[in-house]
């Protein structure tokens, strides 16, 4: 069967630090690959989306980057955090065939 | 954009009374899904509804679409106290479409 894991699970960063959460998918081969952001009693954001290695879109302009250097390895960075990245961040996949999302526990980001 | 929005934003009922929730969304879609998120976890996908479908069960799930109003209704029959969570409505605008845009959810509590 197919898991998903998303580290760490909590994080507590400095302002103007670095940022490099990781996501990674067993079970499956070539997933779509995304990032969510959810702030606090909002919806989901997309932040990245994934189809292939090394292809990677971005839907919300900022400081954050997102690669993919394996076929189920998902990472998000930034060189810089702002106070505005504190939140709640999802990994999951989906077949290539749109079928529904799976998703990872999640990082509790906090940027102080 | 969040394109679907979930009513009411929160939902108190008893044990074993029936819940209902109901979301919007604003352009044509490909699919609707509904997903649940136990606090500070993942989300888990429950149902997914084809814009050709109007009714949809698993289970104590009962998902209805209706696209000339562009609306959809989640209800849970017989509710659980480990119903508990919030819900979330996604829609999907194209078939090729990456994009699952989610609303800000319903959070449900079931009183034991």
């Amino acid at each position: 069967s197919q898991t998903i894991h998303q580290w760490p699970a909590t994080l507590v960063q400095p302002v103007g630090s670095p940022l490099s959460l990781e996501c990674t998918v067993e079970g499956t081969s070539n997933p779509n690959l995304y990032w969510y952001r959810q702030a606090a009693g909002r919806g989901l954001q997309l932040l990245f989306y994934s189809v292939g290695i090394g292809q990677i879109s971005s839907e919300v302009p900022q400081n954050l980057s997102a690669s993919r250097p394996q076929d189920r390895q998902f990472i998000l960075s930034s060189k810089k955090l702002l106070l505005s990245d504190s939140g709640f961040y999802l990994c999951a996949w989906s077949g290539q065939d749109n079928s529904p999302l799976h998703f990872g526990n999640g990082t509790r980001l906090t940027v102080t | 954009s969040q394109q679907g929005e979930e009513d009411p934003q929160a939902l108190s009922i008893q044990e074993g009374e029936n819940a209902t929730m109901n979301c919007s969304y604003k352009t044509s879609i490909n699919n609707l899904q509904w997903y649940r998120q136990n606090s500070g976890r993942g989300l888990v996908h429950l149902i997914l509804i084809r814009s050709n479908e109007r009714e949809k069960h698993s289970g104590r799930l009962r998902v209805t679409l209706d696209t000339s109003k562009k609306s959809s209704s989640l209800l849970i029959t017989a509710s659980r106290a480990a119903d508990t969570a919030s819900y979330f409505c996604a829609s999907r605008s194209g078939a090729g479409s990456y994009q699952l845009t989610f609303g800000k959810g319903t959070k449900l509590s079931v009183i034991p």
